[in-house]
């Protein structure tokens, strides 16, 4: 089945130290993104590559980056995890030519930082 | 300015018994709609979306929505909802581009 695929499910860190969230794809969609979702609060949207080209939200912290080396994979990369920064992280992909931009998600990571 | 409003945080409602989760939306432009449910620790799933034809829209598990452009509603029913239907629930709509656009959520808690 295509399907959007995020490791690990459950991540632990430190106070400071770096931590690379995972999400891959199957749907050969040409948009992911990154949400961050604290507890009961909507998803929020953190950045989005359209193929290559990345698409910051102008509220996201620097602290937050992303790469997509290719079209299955894209990271996530905290640099400095605060205790803030804890949270469900969400990967959705969609297909830009479709004609609604339809979002699928994986099951999430869920950050904890001690 | 374009948002989704779910006017319910919390819906309790016992087992069997038929419940309604309220979404009213605004744009100045078409939308396509959608109801989302996330179950604890997981990620969010698409129980049924609107985007043209008829206004009653028929998804997953057995729910249902009406969209009703003069009330700018889209809300979310179940006639007989299960334990297995506890989860959050959230509104969306796509205003065009790549934004996707979610109400705040609304917890069901389906109690025995």
């Amino acid at each position: 089945d295509a399907m959007v695929i995020q490791n690990p499910r459950y991540q632990v860190t430190q106070f400071g130290k770096p931590v690379t969230l995972s999400c891959s794809q199957t749907l050969n969609h040409n948009v992911m993104y990154w949400y961050q979702q604290k507890s009961s609060q909507a998803p929020k949207l953190l950045f989005h590559y359209y193929d290559k080209d990345f698409n910051n939200e102008a509220d996201t912290p620097d602290n937050f980056q992303s790469r997509r080396p290719n079209t299955s994979f894209c990271f996530l990369d905290i640099r400095s995890p605060g205790l803030g920064d804890a949270a469900m992280y969400l990967c959705a992909t969609s297909e830009a030519s479709a004609s609604y931009n339809e979002q699928f998600f994986g099951p999430g990571t869920r950050l904890t930082v001690l | 300015a374009q948002s989704v409003t779910q006017l319910d945080s919390q819906v309790p409602v016992f087992e069997e018994a038929p419940v309604e989760l309220r979404c009213n939306y605004s744009s100045s432009v078409s939308v396509y709609l959608f109801w989302y449910v996330q179950y604890p620790n997981q990620g969010l799933q698409l129980l049924l979306k609107y985007l043209s034809g008829s206004t009653l829209v028929k998804g997953i598990n057995g729910f249902e929505a009406e969209f009703n452009k003069s009330q700018t509603s889209f809300h979310l029913r179940k006639p007989s909802v299960h334990i297995s239907d506890t989860a959050e629930y959230f509104c969306a709509f796509l205003p065009g581009g790549f934004k996707t656009i979610f109400g705040a959520g609304t917890r069901l808690f389906v109690k025995a």
